[in-house]
């Protein structure tokens, strides 16, 4: 059975860089048959897209998150993981990383169960 | 590029059908099949329930249905039951420089 786990600090300070890594087990990375993505929620609102990566390192991005977002994959390790720069207060949300199956613009098959995020000094 | 639009909230009697709408535009809901549903608990991750606009992923109940008319795509949940309440989000490709997008979200509750 696939799982995707988040990790992480839980906090981290305005104007900083925010890291988080996707350790994935119970299969590889570097399948030629999926995509892996991040989506955060702000606490009480709605899901946002962060962007997607492809084993080869291929990546899209969402325009509005695209200056501040790098995401990278270590298929050595199968993991991937992300990096928002000069965050704020509005950073702060729940982080999830999941599976994308059928090309980068495909469903969210598999989540991680998310880790929250604060932004505060 | 904004969200899809979802109705806040929608509410039934259990062993009752629902209907939740997801409303887009060409660029999205209705230029592509791209469109797959998602339900949501409290405190935990999201789970795929439909994906290209009509396909029901294994596991998951046939109580579930999804289709779509125009720019509007639909979750259509039959036989209510006290587990389904919960959030539920759309999502779509977009060809829009935005790329994904997702819906605004409807909280569904049992009466």
């Amino acid at each position: 059975q696939l799982q995707l786990q988040e990790s992480g600090p839980g906090l981290v300070k305005p104007s900083e860089t925010l890291s988080l890594t996707c350790t994935v087990s119970g299969g590889s990375i570097s399948s030629s048959r999926y995509y892996w993505g991040w989506i955060r929620q702000p606490p009480g609102k709605g899901l946002e897209w962060i962007g997607s990566i492809y084993y080869s390192g291929s990546t899209y991005y969402n325009p509005s998150l695209k200056s501040r977002v790098t995401i990278s994959v270590d298929t050595s390790k199968n993991q991937f993981s992300l990096k928002v720069r000069s965050v704020t207060a509005a950073d702060t949300a729940v982080y999830y990383c999941a599976r994308i199956s059928s090309g980068w613009y495909g469903p969210y098959d598999y989540w991680g169960q998310g880790t929250l995020v604060t932004v505060s000094s | 590029q904004s969200a899809l639009t979802q109705p806040a909230s929608v509410s039934g009697s259990p062993g009752q059908s629902i209907t939740i709408s997801c409303t887009g535009t060409s660029s999205d809901v209705g230029g592509y099949n791209y469109v797959s549903w998602y339900q949501q608990h409290p405190g935990k991750a999201p789970k795929l329930m439909i994906y290209d606009v009509t396909n029901r992923p294994s596991g998951v109940s046939n109580r579930f249905s999804g289709s779509k008319s125009g720019n509007t795509a639909s979750l259509t949940i039959s036989g209510l039951q006290a587990e389904d309440e919960a959030d539920y989000y759309c999502s779509s490709y977009t060809s829009s420089s935005t790329l994904r997008v997702f819906g605004t979200g409807t909280k569904v509750t049992v009466l």
